[in-house]
């Protein structure tokens, strides 16, 4: 699987979008990107996955550029509760292909 | 149910002691892992089943550590001899086929061998 990389932290002040980048640029043609975070002492969480297409769900958007070397995970309107480390991870889909590999992720703090 | 169910959701043990974890998946989920996180650590893949076979097992860290999967649905994580650095937080997920739309996490069960 592809490697990832984001910064370690970020600031975004709350009611404001949060933009989180991933650079993704060994990703190959059939390896998705997903978005999960952790928020402190739970299980991560599903945020939203996309191979080409930018997509969109009720918690984020997911920008992929045209090259897919690289993405931005867009939290419209940040709350004090989406405070949580986010991973960005690129895997193989399309079947059971096994695990996903979590890196170091950015640790997004919203502040009032 | 609606959620990945695991248990106990804390654990506390005497190094030496055997324990065991346990993950019960999504109903239809046919994919199951194993992650643990350690105190202020990423999370480390331990091992991933498709049914009750487990193609991949590389994340074990050592033959103390044993995973079992029985009627594709619960799975028990074992760990022999548990020794102090055991201590972390052993999460379970479960996914349908290809993953569609992504894993889904249990809270875990925090570890803490003494």
């Amino acid at each position: 699987d592809a490697k990832t990389t984001q910064p370690p932290s970020m600031d975004c002040a709350e009611g404001r979008a949060a933009n989180l980048p991933c650079n993704h640029s060994t990703i190959s043609g059939n390896e998705y990107v997903y978005w999960y975070r952790q928020i402190h002492s739970q299980g991560p969480q599903y945020i939203i996955h996309g191979l080409k297409n930018n997509e969109t769900n009720e918690m984020a958007s997911l920008i992929i550029t045209e090259d897919r070397k690289s993405s931005t995970l867009i939290l419209p309107h940040a709350t004090l509760r989406d405070t949580a480390v986010y991973y960005c991870i690129v895997s193989a889909g399309g079947g059971n292909t096994g695990k996903l590999i979590f890196g170091q992720g950015t640790t997004l703090q919203v502040k009032p | 149910g609606a959620g990945v169910s695991q248990s106990p959701s804390n654990k506390v043990t005497e190094k030496g002691k055997d324990v065991e974890l346990r993950c019960d998946p999504i109903s239809g989920h046919t994919a199951l892992y194993w992650y643990r996180q350690s105190l202020g650590q990423g999370l480390e893949f331990l091992i991933y089943f498709q049914g009750n076979s487990a193609p991949d097992k590389s994340g074990l860290p050592s033959d103390r550590f044993s995973a079992e999967r029985t009627g594709g649905s619960v799975s028990t994580l074992t760990i022999q001899r548990t020794q102090q650095e055991d201590s972390a937080v052993y999460l379970c997920a479960s996914s349908l086929p290809g993953r569609l739309g992504g894993y889904t996490f249990g809270s875990g069960t925090r570890l803490t061998v003494v």
